[in-house]
Order: C-alpha cells, then sequence, then structure tokens
C-alpha cells in the first residue's frame, strides 16, 4: 500500500535554532497535512495544504507542498521547549480515499 | 465548545475481559476513525466509519469490534481475543472521507 517516510526520525536541537523536516511518498498525494502529538496526548493540526507548490505558514511554522506531489516540508523557526513532541505528516491520496500517516519525527529540544 | 472526548483517560483490565473505549465528537463530522499507537510508534488505523450504521475494518481490526449507532458516538470494543491490547487509542472524525481528521486525547488502555 501507500507509505509515508519521515526524516529525520529524530533530532535533538538547541532552544533557538531552526528546525526542517521532510515526508516522502512514492505515490502523489493531494493534500498534505501536518500534525504535532504531545506526549500522552492526541495529534493537532498544525498546518494543511492542498495545492501543489503552496507555502503556509503558522507563526513559527512553515509547510510547503511539493511541486512533484510526492513530498512535502515543514520548518519551525526560533525552537522553544514547548516545540517538544512527535511530529506527523499525513497525505490524501489521488483518489480522494486513502489517508496515510508517516512514522513521525520526534523533536528534542536542548536549553 | 466543538471537540471530540474519549473516556476515560486511563483505563485498567484484567486479561480476557472486553473492555469498551469510548469516542464522542459534536462537530457534524460524518466519519470516525480509531488508531491504535504502540510506545515510540506511529498510527495504525483499526476500524473507520464513514456514515452512521456502516463502518470497515483498517490495517489491524483483528481482536477489535465497533457501532456506529449514531452519527456523535463510535465506540470501540476491545475483545479477549486481542492478543497484545496495552496500548495507546486515539479516535478522530472528519467531515468526510479524505478530509482532514481531528483527534480526540486518548485512552491509555493497560490490560494485565
Amino acid at each position: 500500500g501507500q507509505q509515508l517516510n519521515q526524516s529525520p526520525q529524530s533530532m535533538f536541537i538547541q532552544e533557538g535554532e531552526d528546525v526542517s523536516m521532510n515526508c516522502t511518498s512514492s505515490s502523489i498525494f493531494n493534500t498534505w497535512l501536518w500534525y504535532k502529538q504531545d506526549p500522552g496526548e492526541g495529534p493537532v493540526l498544525l498546518i494543511a495544504l492542498y495545492k501543489a507548490g503552496e507555502l503556509t505558514s503558522n507563526g513559527r511554522l512553515t509547510a510547503q507542498f511539493g511541486i512533484t506531489r510526492k513530498d512535502s516540508f515543514l520548518n519551525i523557526s526560533a525552537s522553544i521547549p514547548s516545540d517538544v513532541g512527535i511530529y506527523f505528516c499525513a497525505g490524501v491520496d489521488n483518489y480522494g480515499q486513502n489517508f496515510v500517516f508517516g512514522p513521525g519525527t520526534r523533536l528534542s529540544v536542548l536549553p | 465548545d466543538g471537540g471530540i472526548t474519549q473516556s476515560p483517560k486511563y483505563l485498567f483490565r484484567k486479561e480476557g475481559q472486553n473492555v469498551t473505549l469510548s469516542c464522542e465528537q459534536n462537530l457534524n463530522h460524518d466519519a470516525m476513525y480509531w488508531y491504535r499507537q504502540d510506545p515510540g510508534q506511529g498510527l495504525r488505523l483499526i476500524y473507520y466509519s464513514q456514515i452512521v450504521n456502516d463502518f470497515q475494518k483498517g490495517d489491524i481490526a483483528e481482536g477489535y469490534s465497533v457501532s456506529r449507532e449514531k452519527k456523535e458516538s463510535f465506540p470501540l470494543t476491545v475483545t479477549s481475543a486481542q492478543k497484545n491490547p496495552t496500548a495507546f487509542y486515539l479516535c478522530a472524525s472528519s467531515i468526510a472521507e479524505g478530509y482532514e481528521q481531528y483527534f480526540g486525547p486518548g485512552t491509555r488502555l493497560t490490560v494485565t
């Protein structure tokens, strides 16, 4: 079936640094979504992308829908301790039916 | 306040007992989903429902059952046939299939 790959799997950064992570697939997706999960909580939707090439921001977060429609990127600027968590990407396929989650990128922010 | 509620937050059961996890939404969403998450892992789809009185198996449905008698409610039963039921269970909903999903706070089930 369709799969999403996320990299890196985990990352440790210093507070104040910028962060980049990505999500890739061998299949085309029509929608890309980015979620954040705090420990012991449900994932929260951060950004939704609907068009190839689209660049969308939400505060310090910026995400892009790749032009090939097979990837998406999430950037976090000036990281703070509350950015700690797992970031999941998700995609909706070309048929608008299958909703696929990536395995997540675990972010740790060191003071 | 619109949202998805799951109760309880923590649930403990003895092996061999069935247990039902609650999921309620007041977002007027047609589609609802159940996921399982193991420590350090991603989300795996157990069951989903696109509309009342209809549901489909996800990737790991064995040992689980669901019902969708009301639009707002999608309870999940973890049966004694589920070999490794201890996990974090997440419920989600969306306007319809293929749209962004919104998650509840989760229920952590421990079976001993």
